[in-house]
């Protein structure tokens, strides 16, 4: 149980253009998900608290108006990186917990931008 | 603030030997603390928890135990396998359900040689 999918798993765009992140809880519903950006070999630092139902919580310095997010339903978040430029490559992942304090994390997304 | 700190890596051992990887934390509360495993090319999994003083998290032959005096929750196997080379995360989550935002460490890398 407590499966977290993401779509799609890799993705190149063009500077300029916007890229959708699909955030999804297969097997139980999440008010609340989380998405992180990953650098390589760093760290995860979270970007955003996506609510169910309302605007989502920007971690300080993380553009609201670049990376917005809707989390539609109970199990779906989305995270779209608008006008995406070369230094918005990274791997975005997204995690929801069902019940407990545990989070549980999907795969990931890499995003290059040309 | 929150802030989790790990030793610095990369750790390279042989198989069998025995393993030991730092994690200290600074927490206004009383944190849940984690171990999150990244195996190559995947996404990031729990491999363990412990969620007040004194106890002891454990899967896979890892272990870490919660010790408030000391705030650490070192990571520890006593022998380790080529299929453990991966990253391993500390984290600490401050608040009460699946709601709570995880502060993660920088992460480091195990590689383990046959």
């Amino acid at each position: 149980g407590a499966v977290v999918s993401q779509h799609p798993s890799w993705v190149i765009c063009k500077s300029g253009t916007s890229v959708k992140i699909e955030c999804r809880s297969l097997d139980f519903q999440a008010t609340t998900m989380f998405w992180y950006r990953q650098f390589p070999k760093q760290s995860l630092m979270l970007m955003a608290t996506s609510n169910e139902g309302s605007k989502a919580t920007y971690e300080q310095g993380v553009e609201k108006d670049k990376f917005l997010i809707n989390h539609a339903s109970l199990t779906l978040s989305t995270l779209t990186v608008t006008s995406a430029h070369p230094e918005d490559s990274s791997f975005y992942i997204c995690s929801a917990g069902p019940i407990t304090d545990t989070q549980y994390f999907g795969p990931g997304t890499r995003l290059t931008v040309l | 603030g929150n802030s989790v700190t790990q030793m610095e890596g990369p750790v390279t051992l042989s198989e069998e030997a025995f393993l030991t990887i730092n994690c200290t934390y600074t927490a206004t509360g009383y944190p849940s603390l984690f171990w999150y495993v990244q195996y190559p090319g995947e996404g990031l999994q729990l491999l363990l928890k412990a969620t007040k003083a004194d106890d002891k998290g454990s899967n896979k032959g890892f272990e870490a135990t919660y010790r408030k005096e000391t705030t650490s929750f070192h990571l520890e196997k006593g022998s380790v396998q080529v299929s453990d080379s991966a990253v391993y995360f500390c984290a600490l989550s401050e608040g009460a359900g699946a709601n709570s935002k995880l502060t993660f460490g920088k992460g480091i890398t195990l590689s383990v040689r046959p």
